[in-house]
């Protein structure tokens, strides 16, 4: 089974800086790693699918880059509306299966 | 507007069962797998089952194997869960989710806003 781990477990910052967030395989993944939003009550979001592409509609600021075992989530510059919990997801083809992280929650500083 | 909205949780004792249901819109239903997502309370997401567009493929996380089963009717582009055997840890909120494709092992893409499942007696 492959385990993701996502750091830091809380990142502070404030609007207008650059957000770096980590997610590191147990084991390869190849490029089949995406990044969820989900903010305070709400349920989550799809941001970034196959490790750098961008769902629809979300915004530029955001970008994704990694293979294998390491990956990172990047926003560019931080709006209000960016933080929350980001999760990163792995998907297992045989027996099919999804696995999450245990979630970077970003927060403002 | 493509949209998932779950329904049938509620307060249930350990040891019983519970059936949860998700109707869609907006999508070609039996184009796409779908899935069951849980967050237990502060928690992060846990994957709970998917099931592909045919119904040929499933797949279930370890901790809900021979309690849950995943059904599908896409006649009425309808999704279903059925619980058993239900324990104080099954205890969440239940995001009906579809997928970004037909294939259970893949990426999520529209989220319902959940229903609530308690487990006490």
């Amino acid at each position: 089974e492959v385990v993701l781990t996502q750091s830091p477990a809380t990142l502070s910052l404030s609007p207008g800086e650059r957000a770096t967030l980590s997610c590191r395989a147990s084991q390869s993944v190849s490029i089949f790693l995406a990044w969820y939003q989900q903010k305070p009550g709400q349920a989550p979001r799809l941001v970034i699918y196959d490790a750098s592409n961008r769902a629809a509609g979300i915004p530029a600021r955001f970008s994704g880059r990694g293979s294998e075992t390491d990956f990172t989530l990047t926003i560019s510059s931080l709006e209000p509306e960016d933080f929350g919990v980001y999760y990163c997801q792995q998907r297992t083809n045989w027996p099919p299966g999804i696995t999450f992280g245990q979630g970077t929650r970003l927060e403002i500083k | 507007e493509v949209q998932v909205v779950e329904s049938g949780g509620g307060l249930v004792q350990p040891g019983r069962s519970l059936r949860l249901s998700c109707a869609t819109s907006g999508f070609t239903f039996d184009d796409y797998a779908m899935h069951w997502v849980r967050q237990r309370p502060g928690k992060g997401l846990e994957w709970v089952a998917g099931l592909s567009w045919n119904s040929v493929s499933v797949g279930y996380a370890d901790s809900v194997r021979g309690r849950f089963t995943i059904s599908r009717d896409n006649a009425n582009n309808s999704l279903y869960l059925e619980m058993s055997s239900l324990r104080a840890d099954d205890m969440a909120l239940y995001y009906c989710v579809k997928g970004l494709s037909g294939y259970v092992a893949y990426y999520l893409d529209v989220w319902g806003k959940g229903t609530t499942v308690a487990v006490s007696s």
